[in-house]
């Protein structure tokens, strides 16, 4: 049973504007979220982490936002460049876990020129 | 440079044969994982170990087995009991004392069933 979902497989989003990427969980154990970039053929590395006290964190470019009352983040790029294009995994944990991660199948990004 | 190291990043496997992925880290991380993806799915966990000679299955142990005799390695081997093998595998370590549920990943290893 998939406890962690990212609903749309692909987007693509012109550079400049805004990309939005969205991840639901089920589990109410959880409680610290993490997004992750993929390009192919490498491994998964950390962008941003929210943990479950927080609505917001942000990193620059990279904004994630947690709606707990929902069980829903997002994850915001703005303004989205052509290096971004890449897989984005969102993944979180519970805190008895020890690291556990529960990933999404991902969101395939596409910035066009 | 401090990282993680997996080997080789191609792998091909024979009917009936086990084969080892290599994972070394020199990040001086408590904590290591290996991660199997397949395309159009997320990352799921098959074992990871907390400690050095400790390890714990993940969600998907059955038909892999690992040994955790140093801290900066962590080797998978995939037996002949995992009837599916092809797929990418992921290593991964964290220290956490210091980040958190945040993990560092390899490059990744794919295994092919020949």
């Amino acid at each position: 049973d998939q406890q962690v979902k990212q609903n749309s497989p692909s987007l693509s989003v012109q550079e400049g504007r805004i990309s939005i990427l969205n991840c639901d969980y089920t589990n109410s154990m959880f409680d610290y979220f993490l997004w992750y970039k993929k390009y192919p053929a490498e491994g998964p590395t950390f962008l941003i982490s929210i943990s479950s006290i927080k609505d917001k964190n942000e990193d620059g470019r990279f904004t994630v936002f947690l709606n707990k009352s929902a069980k829903h983040l997002s994850l915001h790029i703005v303004p989205s460049q052509p290096g971004d294009s890449a897989v984005y995994f969102c993944a979180a944990s519970d805190d008895d876990s020890w690291g556990k991660l529960q990933f999404g199948a991902g969101t395939q990004v596409v910035v066009t020129p | 440079d401090g990282g993680i190291t997996q080997s080789p990043k191609y792998l091909f496997r024979k009917e009936g044969q086990n084969v080892t992925l290599s994972c070394e880290q020199n990040l001086n991380h408590d904590a290591m994982y290996w991660y199997r993806q397949d395309p159009g799915q997320g990352l799921r966990l098959i074992y990871y170990s907390q400690i050095v000679n400790d390890f714990q299955k993940g969600d998907i142990a059955e038909g892999y087995s690992v040994s955790r005799e140093k801290k900066e390695s962590f080797p998978l081997t995939v037996t002949s009991a995992q009837k599916n093998p092809t797929a990418f595998y992921l290593c991964a370590s964290m220290n956490p004392r210091r980040a958190k549920n945040i993990q560092y990943f390899g490059a990744g290893t794919r295994l092919s069933v020949l």
